[in-house]
């Protein structure tokens, strides 16, 4: 079945400091290719996403782009700060199912 | 602004006692989800409802039960909660196809 692979956390990173949580999955067909975001105590919240190959999502500074060859998803943001650090979800989607798949979560901290 | 609310933020409920979680959209999206998230996990699908038509994730366990009265409303009922229920539930709506999933804030359930 499909799934997504995030890479391990927790993640540490002093402020202004280069993110990369890497992102990748295994589907049949073209799914759509998701971020969430889950800060302390709250639900999640769509960061960005992409629907098909060579996409870039982009919000609030953070980036992906959807790469088919090496089926990744990778997030990117060039100067974190304090208010990123959060719980960071890899997700994907099949057009015609419901379902949403999920990563295992990378963990941020950004200290200041 | 449409959103999908969640209520209450924190339940609090004894050991056995039913109990009943609350979810409502304004968004007039097709399908709605209940998700269980245990800490440091990532979210894991109970059940949705395309319409009014029930789906149960094979591994949802017999405990766990949901209504959805009209397209506005979903409830989640845990018949006899065991400590092991103790977690976030999250409540999800999408316009279907895979499609503009919207996540609630979640309530936190904790069982005594």
């Amino acid at each position: 079945g499909d799934s997504v692979t995030q890479m391990e956390g927790p993640v540490t990173l002093s402020e202004e400091a280069f993110l990369t949580i890497n992102c990748t999955y295994t589907a049949t067909g073209y799914p759509s290719l998701f971020w969430y975001v889950q800060y302390p105590g709250e639900g999640l919240q769509l960061l960005l996403k992409a629907t098909k190959a060579d996409d870039k999502g982009s919000n609030k500074g953070f980036e992906a782009t959807y790469r088919k060859e090496t089926t990744s998803f990778h997030l990117e943001k060039g100067s974190v700060q304090v208010s990123d650090s959060a719980v960071y979800f890899c997700a994907l989607s099949q057009g015609g199912s419901e379902k949403l798949v999920f990563g295992k979560g990378t963990k941020l901290t950004v200290n200041p | 602004d449409a959103m999908v609310i969640q209520n209450p933020r924190y339940q609090v409920t004894q050991f056995g006692k039913p109990v009943t979680l609350s979810c409502s959209q304004t968004l007039n999206h097709n399908v709605m989800y209940w998700y269980q998230q245990k800490s440091s996990q990532a979210p894991k699908l109970l059940f949705h409802y395309y319409d009014k038509d029930f789906n149960n994730e094979a591994d949802t366990p017999d405990n766990f039960q949901s209504r959805r009265p009209n397209t506005s409303f979903c409830f989640l009922d845990i018949r006899s909660p065991g400590l092991g229920d103790a977690a976030m539930y999250l409540c999800a709506t999408s316009i279907g196809g895979g499609y503009g999933y919207t996540f609630g804030s979640g309530t936190r359930l904790t069982v005594v």
